[in-house]
């Protein structure tokens, strides 16, 4: 099954800003939207944004997310050590049914 | 506290059958669509399938790789979530977890997991 591609990795510098792309097609981000998630070593994945931009409680207005046609993106300012993980943007195809997820990106903040 | 709590994980044999279980606590089970994912070692997200609400006839979807072997089931009686594992191949090796999805308008995505369950299909 298709799905979402995303660069495998990004560095950037302590309180710098680091965006990250996600594209799919018209059957799942560019039908239904997108959502991130953060994924540090040895722990279970966390919701950082869905339904494109939404924002859960608790998770930092540093970490912003946006949809433009296929592709999505999630930004993150004022980078910190500890935004050092692998991000995972998801989707759901209407046209395969199922869910997809992109490879993932590390983020090495330096 | 809402929470998801997987058990069930081990080592199997390739042609095997392994039940993983998916106890939730915190929240009204059966309001919410529940997935599996799982992740082989040092790899990425994989999401294996979904049990939707009770509002949706607990209806079920499968990824591709795993159709006609896994089967999702539910007992809202008991808040849990099964995942019937079988003629697993060693490629089914992962660590699973169940993610409790949004559901509604446009892609939720998931906001509570479980710590996972390991399991280890080799001979």
């Amino acid at each position: 099954q298709a799905g979402l591609t995303q660069p495998p990795s990004v560095s950037r510098g302590l309180r710098e800003t680091a965006t990250f792309t996600c594209t799919g097609n018209s059957n799942n981000v560019g039908d239904q939207g997108a959502a991130w998630l953060q994924q540090h070593q040895g722990h279970p994945p966390k919701l950082l944004s869905y339904r494109d931009n939404k924002r859960p409680s608790g998770i930092s207005e540093r970490f912003s997310a946006s949809r433009s046609g296929n592709t999505a993106s999630l930004t993150i300012s004022g980078l910190q050590p500890e935004d050092e993980a692998d991000y995972y943007c998801s989707a759901w195809d209407s046209s395969l049914s199922v869910l997809v997820f992109g490879g993932g990106t590390k983020l090495t903040v330096l | 506290e809402v929470q998801l709590v997987e058990s069930g994980g081990d080592l199997v044999q390739p042609g095997g059958s392994l039940r993983l279980s998916c106890a939730a606590s915190g929240f009204t089970f059966s309001d919410h669509y529940i997935d599996w994912v799982r992740q082989a070692p040092g790899k990425g997200l994989e999401w294996v399938g979904r049990s939707r609400n009770r509002a949706k006839s607990y209806s079920t979807e499968y990824a591709a790789s795993v159709k006609g072997r896994f089967t999702i089931s539910r007992d809202d009686s008991k808040n849990s979530l099964y995942l019937q594992m079988n003629s697993l191949k060693v490629e089914d090796t992962a660590f699973y977890y169940c993610a409790r999805y949004i559901s509604g308008t446009n892609f939720g995505g998931f906001d509570i997991w479980g710590q996972g369950a390991m399991v280890i299909v080799s001979s």
